[in-house]
């Protein structure tokens, strides 16, 4: 079965500097997609970046970027010039092709300090 | 973007009635939806998948009979917990994707119902 592990619980960064949340997953699938959702304090849930596993690139989505390693099987995201707004729990999630359901990583609560 | 609204966004109810949390896609149309459950600092956890037209599938250890999802059009679902208990107070989310596109790459959240069981 699928596995996403989140190993840092909560996360601080200081306004405009730049954060790395860590993720791991397991699968022995070839074929999947990666997410990060973003929780603010209302509870919606908000897709900030995805990566398609039979893409090398990097996904990138203005200040926010992937690291994507697949044969570590690691998924981290980066941070840059980070803003109070971005104050939330990030939660990587992984969907296989073949169940289409997304499951979710435990989740980094992330802080920013002024 | 793709709007899924979610009602209601908060409710009480006493012990032993029960509740039905409504899923709405505004501007198009989902075949799939996905009911999640997500308790305090804790991650979301798939409840089932509700599928127009047909049986929902639930995931392992979520009791049919008492949550039971009903996916009459292609623009809503619901799901009703019946026989409410206060262990069944959390914090239910769904989901939902335009038909025809891959179920989670455009993924879209309702905002969330939070179950209080007194």
């Amino acid at each position: 079965a699928q596995t996403v592990t989140q190993s840092q619980p909560e996360m601080s960064v200081q306004e405009a500097e730049t954060v790395t949340l860590s993720c791991t997953y397991d699968t022995s699938e070839s074929d999947y997609y990666l997410f990060w959702y973003k929780q603010p304090p209302s509870r919606q849930m908000i897709l900030v970046i995805r990566q398609e596993a039979y893409k090398q690139q990097n996904a990138t989505e203005n200040r926010f970027s992937v690291n994507f390693q697949k044969a570590a099987k690691s998924f981290s995201l980066k941070i840059s010039d980070s803003q109070l707004g971005d104050a939330a729990m990030y939660f990587c999630a992984y969907d296989g092709g073949a169940t289409n359901k997304l499951i979710f990583g435990t989740g980094t609560l992330l802080a920013v300090q002024p | 973007g793709a709007v899924v609204s979610q009602h209601p966004s908060r409710v009480i109810c006493k012990s032993g009635t029960s509740v039905k949390i409504e899923c709405r896609s505004l501007d198009f149309q989902a075949t799939t939806m996905f009911w999640y459950r997500q308790f305090p600092k804790q991650s979301l956890m798939l409840m089932a998948t509700s599928n127009e037209g047909s049986k929902a599938t639930y995931e392992q250890g979520v009791e049919k009979d008492k949550f039971l999802i009903n996916h009459a059009s292609l623009t809503l679902s619901t799901l009703t917990v019946t026989s409410a208990h206060p262990e069944d107070s959390s914090f239910y989310i769904c989901s939902a994707s335009p038909s025809g596109s891959h179920m989670n790459t455009e993924a879209f959240f309702g905002q969330g119902t939070r179950l209080t069981v007194v």
